[in-house]
């Protein structure tokens, strides 16, 4: 079982609605991060949040909007979101400083309709 | 063109049988990691390694880290069934932090038993 929770685990949208991605971890980590993953591509960096501040944003389209409430929690709000977005979401999270495996969760299925 | 390659990117093999998959980088390498996934979910942390010369084992797998060639392998023996799925190497070229980590592309391994 990973260590990392994220919900919902599939998720089917029109390109309309507004929803949110919710990724979960509680080993006290402090770098959150989004990944976005095509079928049969490597996982491609969104964002990365250090100690709740984003400190990386690999120009994504503002129709993806990142949160980090608290040091445990972390979302990804959705709106307006074109079909070539359908892919799998992975968060991850890593302790800080130096280098720090990151450990993943399950990811979310999105499917743009 | 890829910051990271791996090869073979594919590769089927008869149970039993011993294999090698490697991961080539066009930059200076801070730390390499190894991550295993099955199709769909997340992915799987195995190794880490930092220094030249490094060789991490875990089971049956072994990866060790050339630092001068920029280079890194990964050795399954006797592989199994359960070794079968997406194995992608990851590595952090900015910086000894990790934070900024691009994957390879990946090598699906097939163990035909």
């Amino acid at each position: 079982d990973t260590e990392v929770t994220q919900t919902p685990k599939h998720l089917v949208m029109g390109m309309t609605n507004k929803k949110s991605l919710k990724c979960e971890q509680h080993m006290g980590h402090r770098a959150m991060y989004w990944y976005k993953q095509k079928a049969k591509k490597p996982p491609e960096l969104m964002f990365v949040y250090s100690y709740e501040k984003l400190s990386i944003n690999e120009s994504v389209p503002s129709r993806f909007s990142p949160e980090c409430p608290n040091s445990s929690l972390l979302n990804l709000h959705l709106h307006a979101l074109q079909p070539e977005d359908s892919a799998l979401y992975l968060c991850a999270s890593s302790q800080t400083g130096g280098n720090q495996p990151q450990h993943f969760g399950d990811g979310t299925r999105l499917s743009i309709l | 063109s890829q910051e990271l390659e791996q090869s073979p990117q594919s590769l089927i093999v008869q149970e039993g049988k011993n294999l090698t998959i490697n991961c080539t980088s066009s930059k200076t390498l801070y730390g390499l990691y190894w991550y295993k996934q099955k199709y769909g979910e997340g992915l799987i942390f195995l190794m880490m390694l930092q220094k030249g010369g490094e060789e991490k084992s875990h089971e049956k797998i072994t990866a060790k880290l050339d630092e001068k060639k920029q280079q890194s392998s990964l050795h399954i023996t006797a592989s199994q069934p359960s070794h079968a799925g997406i194995y992608l190497c990851g590595a952090a070229l900015l910086s000894y932090n990790n934070n900024d980590m691009r994957f390879g592309a990946g090598t699906r391994l097939t163990v035909k038993p």
